[in-house]
């Protein structure tokens, strides 16, 4: 499968706790998107990437948000100190520059309890 | 900053009824218009998209959509929906007045239930 693939698929943490997630995008793909999405609600931007260089970053990432894709191919999506608002689907897309649209990947469910 | 409503929040149909997703966006310059759906169990995927020229966009499975720039408006239509239609669609909007844009608003989404 050569789609745009995320690790882990579910994650279940205790408050407090620090999580990371990792997105591997399409490999010609130099973009590379992060969104979150809460029941009800359509995906929210968080952050995006072209090559290594991250672009645009949401006022909705605190800094207890940081991603990071060192060497322009995966990402990370660190999450510190977890709170329960934090419970959300986030998802990982990406797209080749200028072209706009952006593929998606399964995404992570991260629940904080 | 740029917003995207989708005004039917749950739409209910029986196979064969004819479908359209209203699709709003607040944004005054160039845009790019997509849609998207999301099958039970799957992951986002791109259904059509428009970028310029013909405002009336064909995409998979039969659905086309009409940019009406007048009205801000990305309407999604089906003449003949079929129960494997059900499924939540997103409408999304990316500026188009930089190639370097990237971020995409998204709506709510719809969710359509086609009746067998």
């Amino acid at each position: 499968d050569t789609g745009v693939s995320q690790n882990p698929r579910h994650k279940i943490t205790k408050r407090g706790q620090n999580v990371t997630f990792r997105c591997d995008p399409i490999s010609e793909h130099n973009r590379l998107y992060w969104y979150r999405q809460t029941l009800g609600q359509g995906p929210e931007f968080l952050t995006y990437f072209q090559n290594e260089a991250q672009l645009e970053k949401s006022r909705l990432l605190s800094d207890r948000f940081s991603a990071e894709r060192p060497k322009g191919s995966f990402s990370t999506l660190e999450i510190q100190r977890t709170e329960q608002g934090d419970s959300a689907m986030y998802l990982c897309a990406s797209s080749t520059q200028g072209a706009h649209e952006q593929y998606f990947g399964p995404g992570t469910r991260l629940t904080v309890t | 900053a740029q917003s995207v409503s989708q005004h039917n929040h749950h739409v209910i149909l029986s196979e064969a009824a004819s479908l359209e997703l209203g699709c709003n966006y607040s944004y005054g310059g160039t845009v790019n218009l997509f849609w998207y759906v999301q099958y039970p169990g799957q992951h986002l995927q791109l259904l059509l998209k428009y970028f310029s020229g013909d405002p009336l966009v064909k995409g998979i499975k039969g659905f086309e959509a009409e940019f009406i720039k007048s009205k801000f408006s990305f309407n999604l239509r089906k003449p003949s929906v079929q129960w494997s239609d059900t499924a939540e669609y997103f409408c999304a909007v990316i500026p188009g007045y930089n190639t370097n844009a990237g971020k995409s608003t998204f709506g709510d989404g719809t969710t359509l239930t086609v009746k067998p």
